[in-house]
Formats: structure tokens, sequence, C-alpha cells
């Protein structure tokens, strides 16, 4: 099973509001990782995490706070967020942080008004 | 550092043509390379991965060959279905500075007309 899973699959939010992302996967993979991609453009990192440590923050500004409670489960925490937020939030994991393939999950489209 | 060029679309095909997105890298040493693709509103799924050279990866009928003396990675498919149409990203995991961050190309867009 290559299964990662992300909840919601939607999500629209005002520029006060606080929400949550969340993704997980049960193959046994220690890095997990958040991409942001807008239409037409390839994923980019925002975080990854080895072993439930934060080990990259690709200069994400601080309205978004990930969170990794434990080795299955990613969360990404969302507040004060701008329109230019919106776009499609992916999660993927890998056995590891070497040249391991990753396996993304389905996205969570985030529009922010 | 690490990059990889792929050739940029739209491309357009009938179906059951043969299929050819080109892509080369620049990277040290030996990356994994791969091919994902993503159709329409949905996330990337790996479609096929090559860990050394000369190593060909094949999955639904795709193929690439992990060409380290030109540093490319085509993607091949001999007859390809309606059902194809998608966005084809080109990548890599490597050595350096990117840490085995997966660098991706810029996308290809395929669509396959009946």
């Amino acid at each position: 099973d290559t299964e990662v899973t992300q909840t919601p699959k939607h999500l629209v939010m005002g520029m006060t509001n606080k929400k949550s992302l969340k993704c997980e996967q049960h193959m046994g993979h220690r890095a997990m990782y958040w991409y942001k991609q807008k239409a037409k453009k390839p994923p980019e990192l925002m975080f990854v995490y080895s072993y439930e440590k934060l080990s990259i923050n690709e200069s994400v500004p601080s309205r978004f706070s990930p969170e990794c409670p434990n080795s299955s489960l990613l969360n990404l925490h969302l507040h004060a967020l701008q329109p230019e937020d919106s776009a499609l939030y992916l999660c993927a994991s890998s056995q590891g942080l070497g040249l391991y393939e990753q396996y993304f999950g389905p996205g969570t489209r985030l529009t922010v008004t | 550092g690490n990059s990889v060029t792929q050739m940029e679309g739209p491309v357009t095909l009938s179906e059951e043509a043969f299929l050819t997105i080109n892509c080369t890298y620049t990277a040290t040493g030996y990356p994994s390379l791969f091919w994902y693709v993503q159709y329409p509103g949905e996330g990337l799924q790996l479609l096929l991965k090559a860990t050394k050279a000369d190593d060909k990866g094949s999955n639904k009928g795709f193929e690439a060959t992990y060409r380290k003396e030109t540093t490319s990675f085509h993607l091949e498919k001999g007859s390809v279905q309606v059902s194809d149409s998608a966005v084809y990203f080109c990548a890599l995991r490597g050595y350096g500075g990117s840490q085995g961050n997966l660098i991706f190309g810029k996308g290809t867009k395929l669509s396959v007309k009946p």
C-alpha cells in the first residue's frame, strides 16, 4: 500500500480564520513533506520532517505552522493567511531523506477569501 | 546545483500516437530519477523511477532509461490513450546542497484526442 491521505479535500477560509490541514501515511516512512503548488507550476517544497523532527523550513512565512505529532501524522496549521496563499497543498512521504521516491497525497485545495 | 529541464508543452497527440517527453538533468554524482503524473484536480502519482545508470523504469506502458552519458531520462509510450491526458513532471533526488530534496522540471501537459 503506497497511500498518503489528506483532509480536507477542499477548504475555504477567511484571512482571520485558523484552520489545519491533515496528512496521514501508514507505510512506515520516516520522512514527511509539505508542498505548495500553484496552477500550472511544479510543487514547491515548504517543510521536511525526518523522524518527527523538523529538518527543513524553506523560508516559509510564520502564518504556516507545521506539526508532526507522530511518525504517521503531519499537520499544517494555518492562521492569518493571504489570498495569494490560495493553492493546492500536497503532503508526501518517503522512506527517508536519501534518494528514495516520494509518495504524494491527493492534496487540499485551499482558497483564502 | 541540481536542476531538471523538460520540454515545455502543451503536447497534443491523437490516440495511439507515439509519445516522447524529453528530460535532461544536471546533478552531482548519481541522482535517482523519477517521472510523476498529475491528472486534473489530483495529487502527483509516481509513474516510474530509475536509480542508476542504464536502469529502465517502466509502468503502464511508459518507459524511461537513465542515460548518464547524455544526462537524460526521456519518457516514452508507444501508443497513448485519451486517459493519459495529464501533466507529467520529471524529477530527481540527488546529493549536495539540496539535501536530497526532490527537484522538479516545469511539467509538460499532454492532451490526447480521440
